[in-house]
């Protein structure tokens, strides 16, 4: 059983908020992820960390922000929220060195910004 | 452009059938292959994975098959029950970090 948790599950926020969306996990899997998904499309990776004080971007561009200052925490951040920002943003983890690139998911914060 | 298709966006297969899924991808460099499950306001679950050195892998009612040379996989459930209904995507991994992912392929099982 993945244990990997995201909050808050859903919100919904007015344009030009400043928000954090949370995740962690508990299998201390040194690798962590951020995916956005629009509905009906692929998940497109948004940020990855390999460790501790470890960030890069991911395929798709975007204006969020994250940081990894603990191995189990790996918060996202938009500065200032914009109704294209509208989208699910799923959290994953996986292993270094596994055997399979298995990586497990969160359940997900669903964004709506007005 | 898309890496990695999954060119039926949704399929409809009567309870206790077979259940075929189709991916394609274009990239050589993708030499590891992951299928998930998705419910409606739910991470994805990982259901089963392939190296590109096997061309077959079975686990309980799901078998992926791999035909590296026309850059194919498909996913079989046999027999397909009510509780496989739910939006299944490919991914693929080779070199950088990350999966890539299809847009998915929405299972209906009809009882």
């Amino acid at each position: 059983e993945a244990d990997i948790y995201q909050t808050p599950r859903y919100l919904v926020i007015g344009t030009g908020k400043k928000i954090t969306l949370e995740c962690s996990q508990t299998m201390g899997h040194d690798k962590m992820y951020w995916y956005q998904q629009d509905p009906g499309m692929e998940l497109h990776l948004i940020h990855y960390s390999y460790g501790v004080n470890s960030t890069e971007k991911g395929d798709l561009s975007s204006e969020s922000t994250v940081s990894r200052i603990r191995t189990e925490h790996f918060p996202l951040t938009l500065e200032s929220a914009r109704p294209s920002h509208t989208s699910q943003y799923l959290c994953a983890s996986s292993e270094t060195g596994g055997p399979t690139y298995e990586q497990y998911f969160g359940p997900g914060t669903r964004l709506t910004v007005t | 452009d898309q890496q990695v298709k999954q060119n039926s966006p949704s399929l409809s297969v009567q309870e206790g059938r077979i259940s075929i899924l189709n991916c394609d991808y274009t990239n050589s460099m993708f030499d590891y292959f992951l299928w998930y499950k998705k419910y409606p306001a739910e991470g994805p679950t990982f259901l089963i994975s392939i190296s590109s050195i096997k061309d077959k892998n079975e686990d309980g009612r799901f078998t992926v098959f791999l035909n590296k040379s026309a850059k194919h996989l498909s996913l079989h459930i046999v027999p397909s029950q009510p509780g496989d209904s739910a939006v299944y995507f490919c991914a693929a991994m080779g070199g950088a970090d990350g999966l890539t992912f299809g847009k998915g392929t929405h299972l209906i099982i009809q009882p």
